[in-house]
């Protein structure tokens, strides 16, 4: 079953503006991940946020988790053309043992030149 | 250096025949390996994961089968092909703890006829 939900489902913007999408989950999770896959190819790993986390960097990646409202935020700074891809959040729930990525449908990001 | 190979990248199946696509890792021993299935537009369905040779834990009832005969070898198979078989279908693996990202392949895009 699919947990996180992004939001927007598209979302188009210039070359140079900043790209925000939303991810929101159901149950208590160990971490929040967030992927990139671009047209007809594998999911790239992009950052992982634990639950005791509330930001993270990486590059024009920064990454928020508000455990209290179960939901999470990727922000792209300065987006490029090849920033164009589709964007998911996945969840490890934190029951024990859990091996499981958990992932919502995504969000598709047009960067336009 | 880890990688990941999945073959073949397309194929194209008459209803009723056989299945096996194949996923391999280099690089590192013991992974967690992973088959997830993608519909269009959608996110990742993760239908067999293995924590060791021999290992496979199925999380949806289905027409496939998984094995994992060797330790960096995951096999996806099916005896005979649905039309609801088609899709995009991902392997991936990780290290064996739990909070560690996911590492994909490229995918098959399998088309049943």
């Amino acid at each position: 079953s699919q947990q996180g939900e992004e939001d927007p489902q598209a979302l188009s913007i210039q070359e140079g503006e900043n790209a925000t999408m939303n991810c929101s989950y159901k149950t208590s999770i160990n971490n929040l991940q967030w992927y990139r896959q671009n047209s007809g190819r594998g999911l790239v790993h992009l950052i992982l946020i634990r639950s005791n986390e509330r930001e993270k960097h990486s590059g024009r990646l920064r990454v928020t988790l508000d455990t209290s409202k179960k939901s999470s935020s990727l922000l792209i700074t300065a987006s490029r053309a090849a920033d164009t891809a589709s964007y998911f959040c996945a969840t490890v729930d934190s029951g024990a043992g859990s091996y499981q990525l958990t992932f919502g449908k995504g969000t598709k990001l047009s960067v336009i030149p | 250096s880890q990688t990941i190979h999945q073959w073949p990248a397309t194929l194209v199946q008459p209803v009723g025949s056989p299945l096996s696509l194949e996923c391999t890792v280099e690089g590192t021993s013991n992974p967690n390996l992973y088959w997830y299935r993608q519909a269009a537009g959608r996110g990742l369905q993760l239908l067999f994961y293995s924590v060791g040779i021999g290992q496979i834990s199925s999380e949806v009832p289905q027409n496939l089968s998984a094995s994992r005969p060797q330790d960096r070898q995951f096999i996806l198979s099916s005896k005979k092909l649905l039309l609801s078989d088609s899709g995009f279908y991902l392997c991936a693996w990780s290290v064996a703890i739990l909070v560690q990202p996911q590492h994909f392949g490229d995918g098959t895009r399998l088309s049943i006829l």
